[in-house]
């Protein structure tokens, strides 16, 4: 079965320094997987996706994800950190029925 | 411009009623889904339909009741056999099939629905 494991559920950084956002996976086969982004009372937006091609992934905003098979991770990173990125962030997994899987989020807060 | 609506933004219920959640798109789309959303849980899918008249159940039907009578619409009903209702809810909309969803990712979500029971 598949599964997604978000390892924090806050994550707090400085306006300009980095971003990071941790998402392991599980899966039984070459799985695809995907970060979206959630801000306060509105719906989900698709930041960006694997689907076995690159490993490297581009997203909007200047967000980019890694795929780390020998790790099982898909870590969410930005260089410097804005005061807009604050929101909640999902990442997900696409399961053996085609339904996609959501990890339990992780809530970036941007301190000034 | 395209886009998913869902009204209410709010609502408020008693116990004992039912009440229902209305999610409309106009991006064409043949797949449409219900999400319920609580803190530290992430989305749980209630019921996804991939074509009119059609319609299945998610990880969390029950309580719930669904319709697709029309492309565009896909109402969610609450009912009072719903334990805990008091939840965000989030109605999503894909291109093409769930097997086209795995490759792509992509749903195109509403600004949701927040339910409160007194």
């Amino acid at each position: 079965a598949q599964s997604v494991t978000q390892l924090d559920s806050h994550v707090s950084v400085s306006e300009g320094t980095p971003v990071l956002l941790r998402c392991n996976y599980s899966s039984s086969y070459s799985p695809s997987l995907f970060w979206y982004v959630q801000h306060p009372n509105k719906g989900l937006q698709l930041l960006l996706k694997y689907t076995s091609a690159a490993t490297l992934v581009k997203g909007i905003n200047g967000f980019e994800a890694e795929f780390k098979k020998s790790e099982t991770s898909f870590h969410l990173t930005k260089p410097s950190a804005h005061m807009s990125d604050a929101a909640e962030y999902f990442c997900v997994v696409s399961g053996a029925t085609n339904k996609l899987i959501f990890g339990t989020g992780t809530l970036l807060a941007v301190q000034p | 411009d395209g886009g998913i609506t869902q009204s209410p933004k709010y609502l408020f219920r008693k116990e004992g009623q039912n009440v229902t959640l209305s999610c409309e798109q106009n991006l064409n789309h043949d797949a449409m889904y219900w999400y319920r959303q609580d803190p530290g849980q992430g989305l749980r899918l209630i019921y996804y339909s991939q074509i009119v008249n059609d319609f299945q159940k998610g990880d969390i039907a029950e309580g719930y009741s669904v319709s697709r009578e029309k492309k565009e619409s896909f109402p969610l009903t609450v009912t009072s056999a719903q334990k805990n209702p008091t939840a965000f809810y989030l109605c999503a909309s894909s291109k093409g099939t769930s097997g086209d969803l795995a490759n792509t990712g992509e749903l195109f979500f509403g600004e949701g629905s927040r339910l409160t029971v007194l």
